[in-house]
């Protein structure tokens, strides 16, 4: 069964700082893997989608990697700004079994200080 | 354009009751999910759809029913609610089976 863990479960950094979120899994024969934001009380927002034969997507001030070998993701953000304070969700997508299901970790918490 | 509408916002049950929750998209996507959130677990898949007409069981399906009976909705059903399915209880819809995930904004469902 796939596991998906996210380090660190909450991150605190001073506006303008670059920064990384981590995303590993224990499966890394996937089908693609999805970043999502989700704000407090509210839906989730996907950011960036990559698929198995990708290495990385981008998104404006968004970067995000994959190392399938390996098993890990990484989101980068640039120049963060307090409206980047959310909840930063990573999903892999298998499809065994034929089907396609999204496996989500439990997130990075982020807050953006001004 | 709503996107992704789901309703109710809130709600509260007692043990034993039974409830509907709906979901509408208008973006004309075939596949359609629900997930359930709860803190410290993530997000579970508890059914999906992939056309009119069709469900599928995800990884925590026990307790819920769905049904997709127009392609714009997917209903997720308790038949009988018990505390353990205390729950925000999420919508998605994508137009492919391995597409970018579209979701709602959420039901906070509270049993007693």
């Amino acid at each position: 069964k796939q596991e998906v863990t996210q380090i660190p479960a909450a991150l605190s950094v001073p506006e303008g700082e670059n920064l990384v979120l981590n995303c590993s899994f224990t499966d890394s024969a996937i089908y693609n893997l999805q970043w999502f934001r989700q704000d407090p009380g509210k839906g989730l927002t996907s950011l960036l989608l990559i698929q198995s034969s990708q290495r990385e997507q981008t998104s404006g001030r968004l970067n995000a990697s994959l190392d399938k070998s390996s098993g890990r993701s990484t989101l980068y953000i640039a120049a963060s700004q307090p409206g980047d304070s959310a909840t930063y969700l990573c999903a892999v997508g298998d499809s065994g079994a034929g089907s396609y299901q999204l496996t989500f970790g439990k997130g990075t918490k982020l807050s953006v200080i001004p | 354009n709503a996107g992704v509408t789901q309703t109710p916002k809130f709600r509260v049950l007692k043990t034993g009751q039974s409830m509907t929750l709906l979901c509408a998209q208008d973006m004309n996507h075939e596949y359609m999910y629900w997930y359930r959130q709860d803190p410290g677990m993530g997000l579970r898949l508890i059914h999906y759809s992939v056309g009119e007409g069709t469900t599928a069981k995800g990884e925590v399906p026990d307790g819920y029913n769905v049904s997709r009976l127009k392609k714009q909705n997917f209903l997720l059903g308790l038949e009988s609610a018990a505390p353990s399915q205390t729950s925000v209880y999420f919508c998605a819809s994508s137009v492919l089976a391995g597409g970018r995930q579209f979701f709602g904004p959420g039901t906070r469902l509270t049993v007693l």
